[in-house]
């Protein structure tokens, strides 16, 4: 499959510490990339070949994993850090895209 | 810098064709490091990609979508262009251009404002 699987929602408290994933068998090939999307706005990259930060992105942002899952962490959230978070990479074949259906973040 | 910026008609008639150009700045559409994609998002909904265009002008597409849609690019311009025919209201929604890193991994690392592309009568 080359289909990328998010939970819809996940929620945390404010300084506290969270883990949104992303499933599919093509991560088993290819790294996944995270992007943050705020309401209004185009997303941004926070998170790229699985672990790697690009410059100006916050170090409470972290990616890991391993096998068909990857992960998203954010380690003491802030509440600007509520959004959207989606997965991405390339397909089974290589030469499509696909992203996950998105993981709303809510910070209480 | 590198920037993207779409621009085409906010509206279009059902059965029509959308037609959209992405500007780009601070980059080269002909560049064999990166490809250009377009994504779209429907109200409320996840992002969508739709297809991009690579050095040389090849194309790929999502399947869901290969038999309406056409990426050209204008390298002398640097711009490249979505064309999706036969539109229903199901293909209302932002629309993205974005670059994709295609060295070492594949990754979006900029992408253009969006555009709302509403079709209605």
């Amino acid at each position: 499959s080359s289909e990328l699987t998010q939970d819809p929602a996940v929620s945390v408290a404010l300084g506290q510490t969270v883990r949104i994933t992303c499933q599919g068998d093509t991560l088993r090939s290819y790294y996944a990339n995270w992007y943050q999307q705020k309401p209004g706005q185009a997303p941004i990259l926070v998170i790229y070949g699985r672990t790697k930060r690009p410059s100006g992105i916050p170090d409470r942002f972290s990616g890991s994993g391993s096998g068909n899952t990857a992960s998203l962490t954010i380690t003491g959230a802030q509440a600007e850090d509520e959004a959207d978070y989606y997965c991405n990479s390339r397909d089974t074949s290589g030469d499509h895209l696909v992203f996950g259906g998105g993981t709303k973040l809510t910070v209480l | 810098q590198v920037q993207l910026q779409e621009s085409g008609p906010g509206l279009v008639k059902p059965s029509q064709t959308l037609s959209l150009t992405c500007s780009v700045s601070g980059g080269s559409i002909s560049s064999g490091t990166h490809s250009w994609s377009w994504i779209r998002q429907h109200p409320g909904k996840g992002l969508e990609w739709i297809g991009y265009i690579y050095y040389g002008g090849t194309t790929y597409y999502n399947p869901s979508l290969r038999s309406r849609v056409i990426i050209s690019g204008d390298t002398s311009k640097n711009q490249f262009f979505l064309k999706l025919s036969s539109v229903t209201a199901a293909d209302t929604a932002v629309y993205y251009c974005a670059r994709e890193n295609t060295i070492g991994w594949y990754y979006f690392d900029y992408w253009g404002q969006g555009t709302l592309v509403t079709v209605s009568s």
